[in-house]
């Protein structure tokens, strides 16, 4: 079954402790990104990559780091968390071709304390 | 960049009813999806849908890309139609680099 898997689905943790939020799809997609949803201010892009090794920022970067080493992972980092970052995150793929549909992951709800 | 806007902003159903969900937007796109956002908060993906008309069961979607608007249509509503609807697209000019939201339609279907 084609999809864009997260991990975790919940986490509550504490100010500054580092943190890692996977994404892994099984599409062979060329392009993912991470978003971010917040009450009132709608879901705003993060970051993105276009292949392996090429990311770029999208609207809201700092405070977050990507990578992307496989094509089929493309984790976020919070190296140092704050409370400003308590979000619902989702992660997107999509193939380059023409005429093609982002495919979503569950998300995955970040509590900062 | 481009804007995407959805009307109404919030709408109450009795079961059984129908809907018509607006989607404008202010430039021309490659491609317009609509997505329901579900009580847990998982986007599920509707319609792929840059022009035309689709159909899924009780719903169906009509974008008109020349005017720039988008509707999706919910007949015969059911309790699990609640959630938030958003209108997503990629804009000619910025590519598929990344999917700009519309600010949502909140629906309540109640029983």
């Amino acid at each position: 079954e084609a999809q864009v898997t997260q991990n975790p689905r919940y986490l509550i943790t504490v100010t500054g402790k580092k943190l890692t939020v996977t994404c892994s799809q099984n599409m062979n997609h060329e392009y993912m990104s991470w978003y971010r949803q917040d009450p009132g201010l709608g879901l705003r892009q993060i970051y993105y990559s276009m292949n392996v090794e090429v990311t770029d920022k999208g609207d809201v970067p700092e405070g977050y780091k990507v990578s992307r080493k496989e094509k089929r992972n493309f984790p976020l980092i919070l190296e140092s968390p704050s409370p400003n970052q308590t979000s619902l995150y989702f992660c997107a793929s999509r193939s380059t071709g023409a005429g093609q549909p982002q495919h979503f992951g569950d998300g995955t709800r970040l509590s900062i304390l | 960049g481009i804007q995407v806007e959805q009307s109404p902003p919030d709408l109450i159903l009795q079961e059984g009813a129908n809907s018509t969900l607006r989607c404008n937007f202010s430039d021309s796109v490659n491609n317009l999806q609509w997505f329901h956002q579900n009580p847990w908060g998982q986007l599920i993906n509707l319609f792929y849908i840059p022009s035309g008309t689709k159909q899924n069961g009780r719903l169906s979607a009509t974008t008109v890309a020349t005017e720039r608007y988008s509707l999706l249509y919910i007949s015969s509503s059911q309790t699990t139609d609640s959630g938030v609807y958003f209108c997503a697209v990629e804009g000619v000019n910025t590519g598929f680099q990344k999917l700009v939201f519309g600010t949502g339609t909140r629906l309540l279907v109640s029983p």
